[in-house]
């Protein structure tokens, strides 16, 4: 099976950077989505890596390392919207072309003026 | 809009009546699935389709049943509903054309079993 841990909470005051890391426990998996949801809303996509590296969109970036079995998503630039829970998730080896999703338990990011 | 549509929002209702969640998509998605949402649980699977007719379990299926007659829609019943099953459920959708596996989700559906 797969386990992914983030950490359950971070603050950050606005204009700042910050990581949300994740680690996995999994045998394979074909790449690592993160995901962004605001209280009680739908999640939405943010950035996906397939392979190890740096994935940058605008304000975001998101870092892969298989080897390391461990991936993070950088914020920067901080804004009092980016107050939200961040979900990475990976979509298991196993589950052929279904395009499943196991998700990691979240990180409610909390961003002060 | 390309979007997923979930019925109703909000619902309370009691142990052991019958009830069915609704989910359209209209971006002619391949994929559908369910999910429950609980806290510091994140999001596990209920179910899962692949296609019109073809389902499978996903990481908590116990309780709930799945249908997918059409491709656009695929609902969640509940046979029997009992409190544990009190919860956040998405529906969501993606294809087989995605190179970002990017998942849609519907707004959500607010259930409480008393």
């Amino acid at each position: 099976g797969q386990s992914l841990e983030q950490p359950s909470e971070v603050t950050a005051v606005e204009g700042a950077i910050v990581q949300i890391n994740c680690t996995y426990q999994t045998s394979g998996f074909y790449g690592l989505s993160w995901y962004q949801q605001h209280d009680g809303g739908a999640p939405t996509f943010l950035s996906y890596n397939a392979l190890d590296g740096l994935e940058e969109t605008g304000r975001f970036s998101s870092f892969l390392s298989r080897s390391d079995s461990y991936g993070y998503l950088l914020l920067q630039e901080l804004q009092m919207k980016d107050s939200a829970s961040y979900f990475c998730a990976v979509r298991p080896p196993d589950s052929g072309s279904a395009r499943q999703l196991t998700f990691g338990s979240g990180t409610q990011l909390t961003v002060l003026p | 809009e390309a979007q997923v549509t979930q019925n109703p929002r909000y619902l309370i209702t009691v142990t052991g009546k019958k009830l069915t969640v609704t989910c359209s998509q209209n971006m002619n998605h391949e994929y559908m699935s369910w999910y429950r949402q609980d806290p510091g649980l994140g999001l596990r699977q209920i179910y899962y389709s692949m296609n019109v007719e073809v389902t499978d379990k996903g990481d908590v299926p116990e309780g709930y049943k799945v249908s997918r007659k059409e491709k656009r829609n695929f609902p969640l019943i509940l046979e029997s509903p009992s409190p544990n099953q009190t919860s956040l459920y998405f529906c969501a959708s993606n294809t087989e054309g995605s190179s970002y596996n990017e998942q849609f989700f519907g707004p959500g559906t607010r259930l409480t079993v008393l």
